[in-house]
Parts: structure tokens; C-alpha cells; sequence
């Protein structure tokens, strides 16, 4: 069954302090996975997009690594603001029957 | 600026209503989708269309309908049948069909509640 499973389902950290969040999905065949960010009542907004050949990618201090072995993910960000308070959702393609799988996404805080 | 517009961003239905929930946009993109998004869940799809005059049921389209008559335009009407409506709506768009290849353009989103 094509899943995209998410992980902390919530987290709190302080500003200023590093996080890293995770994203495991069992989606074949594998097309591409986007990493997107949606603030309390607003539409998600793309933060950064990995294909299979792709292991890393940046977008200002957000990282996403991507280990297609093991189907994993992750989303690291550096030096946490309190405008990075919002729901961070992982979203695997999959090639053929044009399929795009959710996951339920990471509500992350940052305190003051 | 180029973008997609949700209306209204908030909307009360009574029981036994039809609403319908309006989405357009400015970005020229061929495909328009309909998810839903409930707490501690991945968005779900309801309708797509790809091409104007067309549209496919997604993996949630009971109690749901869709109309494309324009490019610009693809609007959700939540019928009487659909019996918990009560969610979040996002409408997105992207360059072409195949749900979102290319990555979607997303919507503010309209909150749907029963009272």
C-alpha cells in the first residue's frame, strides 16, 4: 500500500535551536518527494522538491535529504525563527497512474 | 500578481444544504484539484480536472461535485449526501495533469463547518 508516514507528529523546540523532522513512505515506483509548509489556515507552500538521483537539497535553512534505499526523508532546519511555526508535509509521487500520497504532516512550535 | 483565490475563507452549512465553495486562477495552469484536509490526516483528494470540460473523481468524490467550464475556474459544491463536511478545503493548480508532477500551487483554503 503506497503510505507516506510522518514523524514527530508534533514538536516544540526554542528559537533559534536546530530540528529535524522525518518522512518514511513505502510509494512505488518512486517519482519525486516535495517537502511543503502550510501556516495555521493557509495553503501549503513548496519548500523543496528531491528525485531519485538527488540526496540533498537546500532552500535557505531548510535541508531535505532523501535515502531512496531505505525510503526515508528528512527536513532540517537551522537556527528555528518563530515564523517557521506551521505544519511541514511530505508528499511522494509515484510514476504511473499519477498518484500523490500525503503524509499527515509535523506541527512544529518555536517559542520565544 | 499571478495566484490562486479561494472564497469565501469561511462558511456555515446548515443541515440538508448545498454550498459551494469557489476557486480561480490566474496562473493559466491546465489542472485544477480539490483536497480535503482533516485534523491528524493527509490531504485527500475529492475532483481533479485536467483539461477544461473534464474531471475526475479523486479517492474521497461521494457527496461532492465539480463543474470546469473555464480554465480559470473549478468550483466545490458540497452537496446534502456528503455527511461529515466538516473540514478544511484546499483547491490547487499545476502546469499540467498527472496530479501535480511539477508541484502544486496551493490555495488559502476555505473552512467549511455544520451547524
Amino acid at each position: 500500500k503506497n503510505q507516506v508516514e510522518q514523524s514527530p507528529q508534533s514538536l516544540i523546540i526554542l528559537e533559534g535551536k536546530n530540528c529535524t523532522l522525518q518522512c518514511n513512505y513505502t510509494v512505488s515506483p518512486f517519482s519525486n518527494l516535495r517537502w511543503y509548509k502550510q501556516d495555521t489556515g493557509r495553503g501549503p507552500v513548496s519548500l523543496t522538491i528531491m528525485t531519485f538521483s538527488e540526496n540533498t537539497k537546500s532552500n535557505g535553512r531548510y535541508t531535505a535529504t532523501l535515502d531512496a534505499d531505505t525510503k526515508q526523508s528528512s527536513l532540517h532546519i537551522t537556527a528555528s525563527q518563530l515564523s517557521d511555526s506551521a505544519s511541514y508535509i511530505c508528499v511522494v509521487r509515484r510514476t504511473g497512474g499519477f498518484k500523490t500520497i500525503f503524509g499527515a504532516g509535523t506541527r512544529l512550535f518555536v517559542k520565544a | 500578481d499571478g495566484g490562486i483565490t479561494q472564497s469565501p475563507k469561511y462558511l456555515f452549512r446548515k443541515e440538508g444544504q448545498n454550498v459551494t465553495l469557489s476557486c480561480e486562477q490566474n496562473l493559466n495552469h491546465d489542472a485544477m484539484y480539490w483536497y480535503r484536509q482533516d485534523p491528524g490526516q493527509g490531504l485527500r483528494l475529492i475532483y481533479y480536472s485536467q483539461i477544461v470540460n473534464d474531471f475526475q473523481k479523486g479517492d474521497i468524490a461521494e457527496g461532492y461535485s465539480v463543474s470546469r467550464e473555464k480554465k480559470e475556474s473549478f468550483p466545490l459544491t458540497v452537496t446534502s449526501a456528503q455527511k461529515n463536511p466538516t473540514a478544511f478545503y484546499l483547491c490547487a493548480s499545476s502546469i499540467e495533469g498527472g496530479q501535480g508532477a511539477y508541484g502544486y500551487t496551493f490555495g488559502s483554503g476555505t473552512r467549511l463547518t455544520v451547524v
